[in-house]
């Protein structure tokens, strides 16, 4: 079974509005952390946000909100305001304590902002 | 802080060679993981050092070796090289090994085989 499910391969966002990037995960570690990154066509990958199993609150950082359910094994990734410099591919990745330092990704989403 | 550097950025090679790449941390993090990406395939890990040590280690054949040294840099190593093999190798690094601890990414080498 996927461990990181991403179902949206790739979505349109008008410049200036808000949209959603969805994750769902599965794990039955009770202690996990959950991270979106954003890899440019460059390649390279950037850490936009973290959220752990425990955290009570939806994580958040600047323009970037995790939109967390656990119970339904949920976290999507929230962009509001976007910019044109935000079209790229977004990954979710999840890793289990019982996993050392490894990530498993999800298939990813490419997300294009039309001006 | 310096971030994570990857070198050399690209590489082109034929069937049956052998390849290493170079990655060095940010300056205090003891851990280095490496990722394969491939259109059909996604990310994959492939193994993960912490102070010298392999930690945890993909499912990819023993080809594929690294080592890291003790400044904490990793060389990724594959032998008898693939069509298959032609990918972006991402390397990562993070403080420690904690499941809260935030791994950042080097822009990754591009690896032709031909």
């Amino acid at each position: 079974a996927q461990k990181i499910t991403q179902t949206q391969p790739g979505m349109f966002v008008q410049e200036k509005e808000a949209v959603t990037l969805d994750c769902t995960y599965d794990t039955s570690d009770p202690s996990y952390g959950l991270f979106w990154y954003k890899q440019p066509s460059s390649g390279e990958m950037i850490f936009l946000i973290y959220q752990g199993s425990y955290d009570q609150q939806n994580a958040t950082e600047g323009r970037y909100s995790l939109n967390f359910q656990k119970a339904r094994k949920s976290a999507n990734l929230v962009i509001s305001a976007s910019q044109l410099g935000d079209s790229a591919m977004y990954f979710c990745a999840m890793r289990e304590t019982n996993a050392g330092n490894m990530l498993t990704f999800g298939g990813g989403t490419r997300l294009m902002v039309k001006p | 802080k310096a971030g994570v550097t990857q070198t050399p950025r690209y590489l082109i090679k034929t069937r049956g060679q052998q390849v290493t790449l170079s990655c060095s941390p940010i300056s205090g993090h003891r851990s280095v993981s490496w990722y394969q990406q491939t259109p059909g395939q996604g990310l994959q890990f492939l193994f993960e050092y912490f102070s010298e040590t392999q930690r945890n280690k993909g499912n990819f054949p023993g080809r594929f070796s690294g080592r890291q040294f003790s400044n904490s840099r990793s060389e990724m190593n594959v032998s008898t090289l693939e069509l298959g093999d032609s990918a972006l190798y991402l390397c990562a690094s993070s403080f420690r090994q904690g499941f809260t601890d935030t791994q950042y990414f080097g822009p990754g080498t591009r690896l032709t085989v031909l």
